[in-house]
């Protein structure tokens, strides 16, 4: 079966500080594996996805993950924190093909001044 | 229409009735989702839909919740004698094919009281 742990549920940085989010996953199979963002009272919108390509996937607003099979990790992350990332973000994880899609409990980011 | 469609956005109910939920894929996506997410938690898998396949429904919690999918397209998700417990936000995402992201609605906020 698989399973995504996301490290820290609560992870504050400062702006235009580095942001790291954690990410590894158990899979049997070669994953596709994704990053998703919930602003506030908002529903969610993919960052990026890894489906078997380039290691090192880039998304939206600046965030980018590296795919590292030995390490069993997808971590996200970010150059310069901004105000405008905080949100609620969510790790997944897809085993192959016709299977489900599996989500972290997530990360909170808190940006500060 | 563009995106998931989800109804009602909203629905308060007594408990012990029972509730539909309704979700409009995008049209052509063959795979249906749907989750819940209760309050500052993160999102808990309920049942999954593949084209003609059996559904995945390993994640309904009991069996007072469950979901069919009409015609490959409309999904109802069901939940009899609800509890107090059931309040969540309930999402539904759909996806054209297994190496492409899920695609969320805005959700339906179900409160029990």
């Amino acid at each position: 079966a698989q399973s995504v742990t996301q490290l820290g549920s609560h992870v504050s940085v400062s702006e235009g500080a580095l942001v790291l989010l954690r990410c590894n996953y158990s899979s049997s199979v070669p994953p596709y594996l994704f990053w998703y963002v919930q602003y506030p009272n908002q529903g969610l919108q993919l960052l990026l996805k890894y489906t078997s390509a380039a290691t090192l996937v880039k998304g939206i607003n600046g965030f980018e993950a590296e795919f590292k099979k030995s390490e069993t990790s997808f971590h996200l992350t970010k150059p310069s924190a901004h105000m405008s990332d905080a949100a609620e973000y969510f790790c997944a994880v897809k085993p192959g093909t016709a299977s489900k899609l599996t989500f972290g409990t997530g990360t909170r980011l808190q940006v500060t001044l | 229409g563009a995106g998931v469609s989800q109804s009602p956005s909203n629905k308060v109910t007594e408990k012990g009735k029972d509730v539909e939920l309704r979700c409009d894929p995008i049209s052509g996506h063959t795979a249906l989702y749907w989750y819940r997410q209760s309050l500052g938690q993160g999102l808990e898998f309920l049942i999954y839909f593949q084209g003609n396949s059996a559904p995945d429904k390993s994640g309904l919690p009991s069996d007072r919740f469950s979901a069919e999918r009409t015609g490959g397209s409309v999904s109802t998700l069901t939940i009899q004698r609800t509890q107090q417990e059931d309040s969540a936000v309930y999402l539904c995402a759909s996806s054209p094919g297994d190496r492409n992201e899920a695609f969320f609605g805005q959700g339906t906020r179900l409160t029990v009281v």
